[in-house]
């Protein structure tokens, strides 16, 4: 079974403080995708990875993926409560084999 | 555009009960999904399916099954609801030329006695 461990789970940090999450795994991906989620909301696709050590920028997050193409981070630079939610990454493997992390709940207070 | 609707937003089931949540899509998508969403375990595929009148298994198909008889419309049905199918459910769709970019529905949040 392949599992993608997020790491932390929990994060709560001020306002304009970074962060970065860690998205690790044994198995090799195609491609590696980062979503958002608000309570109450389906996930909103972020980024999508796809060449090893691909590095990626929106704005105030910058997404990675790892050369081996099994691991990934997401930094966020000077945090901001608008920030807040849950960050989950997502293998792709095969056509429509989405393999789901098991998410960082983020929460940046002002 | 309304993008991805589910029905209903909340159920509450007893033990042996079954239930159809409906998943709807306006953006003309081939591609449409079950997901359910557990704390911890990420989202896991339930089933999913190509096209209208077609279906496939996913990860966690048991106890569920689906159909697409129209292209807009998705449905997950519960014939004999488990407390172990308590959980946060998620439809999702996408294109046939960016495949990997889902859409999301808001989420049905089901609780099983």
């Amino acid at each position: 079974t392949q599992l993608l461990e997020q790491s932390p789970q929990f994060l709560s940090i001020q306002e304009g403080e970074n962060l970065t999450v860690y998205c690790n795994s044994s198995s090799v991906f195609s491609s590696l995708q980062w979503y958002r989620q608000e309570p109450g909301e389906g996930p909103v696709l972020l980024v999508t990875v796809v060449t090893g050590g691909e590095v990626k920028k929106l704005k105030r997050l910058t997404f990675q993926f790892g050369d081996a193409r099994k691991d990934s981070s997401l930094h966020i630079t000077a945090a901001q409560p608008g920030d807040t939610g849950l960050y989950l990454c997502a293998g792709i493997s095969g056509t429509y084999k989405y393999i789901f992390g098991t998410g960082t709940r983020l929460k940046v207070l002002a | 555009n309304a993008g991805v609707t589910q029905t209903p937003k909340f159920r509450v089931l007893k033990t042996g009960q079954s239930m159809t949540l409906l998943c709807a899509q306006d953006m003309n998508h081939e591609y449409m999904y079950w997901y359910r969403q557990d704390p911890g375990m990420g989202l896991r595929l339930i089933h999913y399916s190509v096209g209208e009148g077609t279906t496939a298994k996913g990860e966690v198909p048991d106890g569920y099954n689906v159909s697409r008889l129209k292209k807009q419309n998705f449905l997950l049905g519960l014939e004999s609801a488990a407390p172990s199918q308590t959980s946060v459910y998620f439809c999702a769709s996408s294109d046939r030329e960016v495949v990997d970019t889902q859409y999301f529905g808001p989420g049905t949040r089901l609780t099983v006695l």
